[in-house]
């Protein structure tokens, strides 16, 4: 069983739509949650950290769920440039990340 | 600050020939990692060096990629002999605390075509 897993997508969303994405992970002791984002041809940058409470950073909302080991990213108002793949990233106690396949987004004008 | 540098961008070779990596992490930072990112998948962890240590190499294929981080800085990461199969980008990747957590830092990547 996969440590990360997401639904591939793609995802063809309009300006100003609203979208999310989800991922589940596998180990019950991780320890730290994030989304990462990735442009074509470009590596993986930090989006958000994925706090118990929720937390939100503009247009991005992340939750997490951790009874059903359940991580979303909510974008609202979508923009052409929030165009990416998204990575859900899991690290564990040994400081170890685990990527999840990601989830392709295009943005049509 | 500077981040995690990588080199070199771009390598072309033949099967069953022999390839090196480069990768410098960002000062201060004791874990580095080198991921494998096939076209269309997420980075797979090949190998986790805690200063010049390994934590993980379990998905390393050892027959052929081999590592190494002597003085707990730069690391290389050696193919020999690629497969058709290697194909993909190779990225470094270092951690740090931010605030009360590990985050990690990518480097741009050597993408690798084996013909």
């Amino acid at each position: 069983r996969k440590e990360v897993e997401q639904d591939p997508g793609p995802f063809n969303v309009p300006e100003g739509a609203t979208v999310a994405f989800n991922c589940t992970y596998s180990n019950s002791a991780s320890q730290s949650f994030f989304w990462y984002r990735q442009d074509c041809r470009k590596e993986p940058k930090l989006l958000m950290s994925v706090y118990s409470s929720g937390n939100e950073d503009g247009r991005f909302t992340a939750q997490l769920n951790r009874a059903s080991q359940y991580i979303s990213l909510l974008i609202r108002d979508s923009k052409l440039s929030d165009s990416a793949t998204y990575l859900c990233v899991v690290s564990n106690t040994g400081n170890q990340f685990y990527f999840g396949t990601g989830t392709s987004l295009t943005v049509i004008p | 600050e500077a981040g995690v540098a990588q080199s070199p961008r771009y390598k072309i070779i033949e099967k069953r020939q022999s390839v090196a990596f480069w990768c410098n992490p960002i000062s201060g930072h004791a874990t580095l990692y080198w991921y494998q990112q096939i076209l269309g998948q997420g980075p797979k962890l090949l190998i986790q060096f805690q200063n010049n240590g390994v934590v993980d190499d379990s998905q390393l294929p050892k027959d052929r990629f081999s590592a190494e981080r002597l003085k707990g800085v730069d690391s290389t990461l050696k193919i020999q002999p690629a497969k058709l199969e290697d194909s993909a980008v190779y990225l470094c990747a270092s951690s740090g605390l931010t605030g009360r957590r590990f985050e990690a830092f990518f480097g741009q990547g050597t993408r690798l075509t084996v013909v």
